[in-house]
């Protein structure tokens, strides 16, 4: 398997645009995780899906982020509109089943947002 | 408060040297896990240890949960070792919720 896939894996944009990250899991994998990583808050959850289902998202920042997973092959992390406080590296995880049944999280290249 | 800390939070070696890492949790969280993260940004699990002690290679963890704390021991580091190692746990209230330690730098010199 080829992994966890993001697309792209660098983006500039200027501020108000709107920005469409994208994942596409490791096949099989029936949890999605979207990270954020920034050199002042460390690496935080946004939204985990299971099955395609979005389960927890009480870590998206406010309501200009969105994520969708129409597929098990496919989700979307879009930021509208974006802010220069969004600028950070956006990873992907996919995981075969829960944590707590000792899965392993395995993590995509991330895709670098700088928004201007 | 805060619920994963570790330490220190960076780390010089030269290589061959032996270092330990720790990883402080709150009792919120559970199921303790070590990741690395390479210079180039990409993050790799290292161990799913929520107690005990697992060795992979130079690398082994070992995890105290009554005590809350795991600790990382890499042993004959290399230059490859450098990076960052970030420790994380899942919330006890939402057991795929995976919150992340600050992280350890470590930079192993030639």
């Amino acid at each position: 398997d080829a992994g966890v896939i993001q697309s792209p894996r660098h983006e500039v944009t200027e501020m108000g645009q709107e920005v469409t990250l994208r994942c596409k899991p490791i096949s099989g994998h029936d949890y999605l995780f979207w990270y954020r990583q920034t050199m002042m808050r460390g690496l935080e959850l946004l939204i985990y899906f299971n099955n395609n289902v979005p389960i927890d998202d009480s870590g998206m920042p406010e309501d200009r982020f969105s994520a969708k997973m129409p597929n098990a092959s496919f989700s979307t992390l879009k930021i509208q509109p974006s802010e220069p406080r969004d600028s950070a590296v956006y990873f992907c995880a996919s995981s075969l089943a829960a944590l707590i049944a000792q899965e392993t999280q395995y993590f995509g290249p991330g895709t670098r947002l700088l928004v201007l | 408060g805060i619920q994963v800390e570790q330490s220190p939070p960076d780390l010089i070696l030269q290589e061959g040297a032996n270092s330990t890492l720790r990883c402080n949790f709150s009792d919120s969280v559970n199921n303790l896990q070590w990741f690395h993260q390479n210079p180039w940004g990409q993050l790799i699990n290292l161990f799913y240890i929520p107690s005990g002690t697992k060795q992979n290679g130079r690398l082994s963890a070992t995890t105290v949960a009554t005590e809350r704390y795991s600790l990382l021991y890499i042993s004959s580091s290399q230059t490859t070792d450098s990076g960052v190692y970030f420790c994380a746990g899942a919330m006890k209230t939402s057991y795929d919720k995976v919150i992340f330690g600050p992280g350890t730098s470590l930079s192993v010199i030639p």
